[in-house]
């Protein structure tokens, strides 16, 4: 079974600076995808970034960018100019890359991170 | 796109009583899931429906929890004799054949 860990309970981060958020998981498959998901508080999960394992290159999404270190197992969110509307919930969560069998695309996720941004 | 709704935002009912919920999905969307999460925690996998199928069930749903996806389209989950242990946060989520799932604004059950 595939874990995913996040130590990081809380963070924070000035307006404007840039915070790195971690994230390793274990598994024994080779294919697989990566995401980070955000969730403010009292809304709804939305996607930040998705990293599909095979791909070499670090996904970026405007100011998100992943550190994805796929023999470290290790899978990280850098944020750029961070801005207030970043304070939520950070998941980072991990999904087998084959649909079907056991698995049918369903997630695991990581404890979550709290993301405080101060003005 | 109306995006995943769910009903009800909140729930608080007594120990013993049976709570019904329910997910409309982006209509679309053949594949649905249902996860709960406890304050702090991530979201853990409860259950996965193709269409009308139920394919997969994690063991965290105890007999006491029931989930149907009539026809495919909008999903119901029932716990009958709730549990103060049953107190989350019951989110649904859809996806067609993209890897990328989309979450509803859940279900917050509180059990007293």
């Amino acid at each position: 079974a595939q874990t995913v860990t996040q130590s990081q309970p809380e963070m924070s981060v000035q307006e404007a600076e840039t915070v790195t958020l971690s994230c390793t998981y274990d598994t024994s498959e080779s294919d697989y995808y990566l995401f980070w998901y955000k969730q403010p508080p009292s809304r709804q999960m939305i996607l930040v970034i998705r990293q599909e394992a095979y791909k070499q290159q670090n996904a970026t999404e405007n100011r998100f960018s992943v550190n994805f270190q796929k023999a470290a197992k290790s899978f990280s969110l850098k944020i750029s100019d961070s801005q207030l509307g970043d304070a939520a919930m950070y998941f980072c969560a991990y999904r087998s890359y084959n649909a079907g069998g056991t698995s049918y695309g369903k997630l695991t996720f990581g404890q979550g991170t709290i993301l405080t941004v101060h003005p | 796109d109306t995006g995943v709704s769910q009903n009800p935002r909140h729930k608080i009912t007594k120990r013993g009583q049976n709570v019904t919920f329910r997910c409309d999905p982006i209509s679309e969307h053949n594949r649905l899931y249902w996860y709960r999460q406890t304050l702090g925690q991530g979201p853990e996998f409860l259950t996965y429906f193709q269409n009308e199928a139920q394919l997969e069930k994690s063991r965290l749903l105890s007999d006491r929890f029931s989930a149907e996806r009539p026809k495919g389209s909008f999903s119901t989950l029932e716990i009958q004799r709730t549990e103060q242990g049953d107190s989350a946060m019951y989110l649904c989520a859809s996806r067609q054949t993209g890897p990328e799932q989309f979450f509803g604004p859940g279900t917050r059950l509180t059990v007293l």
